[in-house]
């Protein structure tokens, strides 16, 4: 299975600022099927992004998401209070799917 | 708006079975694939598997030795059964909804379920 690793554990910034989080594949992801979620406290995963950059319905646009083969990046052009979550990677171009360790953005 | 609800036991004893059930309301099972994650302190987020609306199943193969999921069409449901479990698989259940290349559009909001005797 392709594992999925992400960095940094945690990114401590101020609202306001832009926050750049990784995910490296353990090997190429087939059509470059990477998504991205965020994840509140005591909620469910949310899609933001599919297929590297395409965002999901009603996902404001300070969130973009570039990459392809094995590395990529999820961006956060300016830190809205709402934004201060865990973030996973997801693959969906080999089976089994699976997730990043996840990124805690948190308020710095 | 779809709408995805987990039900079942918070507490199952070691080598027992763990059951839940989805409740999928405000949209059509077709076209879609209906998957159980998991996120467990051991493992992180982990896909489980889906049934399609065709009642077709894929699982994890890391856990598909101890897993059937099934399906009521006329209840639009959907079921796991997590077979011979230990305290590994404590941890939170979701039920989701997947588009065929496998992006998870929807999902509950979630039941945590804890292994002890």
């Amino acid at each position: 299975e392709i594992v999925l690793t992400q960095s940094p554990g945690t990114l401590s910034l101020s609202p306001g600022e832009r926050a750049t989080l990784s995910c490296r594949a353990s090997q190429s992801v087939p059509n470059n099927y990477l998504a991205w979620y965020q994840q509140r406290p005591g909620q469910a995963p949310r899609l933001l992004i599919q297929g590297v950059s395409s965002r999901a319905t009603d996902i404001p646009d300070r969130f973009s998401g570039s990459g392809s083969g094995t590395d990529f990046t999820l961006t956060i052009s300016r830190l809205e209070p709402e934004d201060f979550a865990v973030y996973y990677c997801q693959q969906y171009g080999r089976s089994p799917v699976t997730f990043g360790g996840g990124t805690k953005v948190e308020i710095k | 708006q779809v709408q995805l609800q987990e039900s079942g036991p918070g507490l199952v004893k070691p080598s027992e079975t763990l059951s839940l059930t989805c409740t999928v309301s405000g949209g059509s099972f077709t076209g879609y694939y209906w998957s159980w994650m998991r996120q467990t302190p051991g493992k992180g987020l982990e896909w489980i598997g889906h049934i399609t609306n065709t009642w077709g199943t894929t699982y994890n193969p890391s856990l598909k030795s101890r897993v059937t999921i099934s399906g009521d069409r006329s209840k639009t449901q959907f079921s796991l059964n997590l077979y011979s479990v230990t305290a590994a698989d404590t941890g939170m259940y979701y039920c989701a909804r997947a588009a065929p290349d496998q992006t998870f559009d929807f999902w509950g909001q979630g039941t945590l379920v804890t292994i002890s005797s």
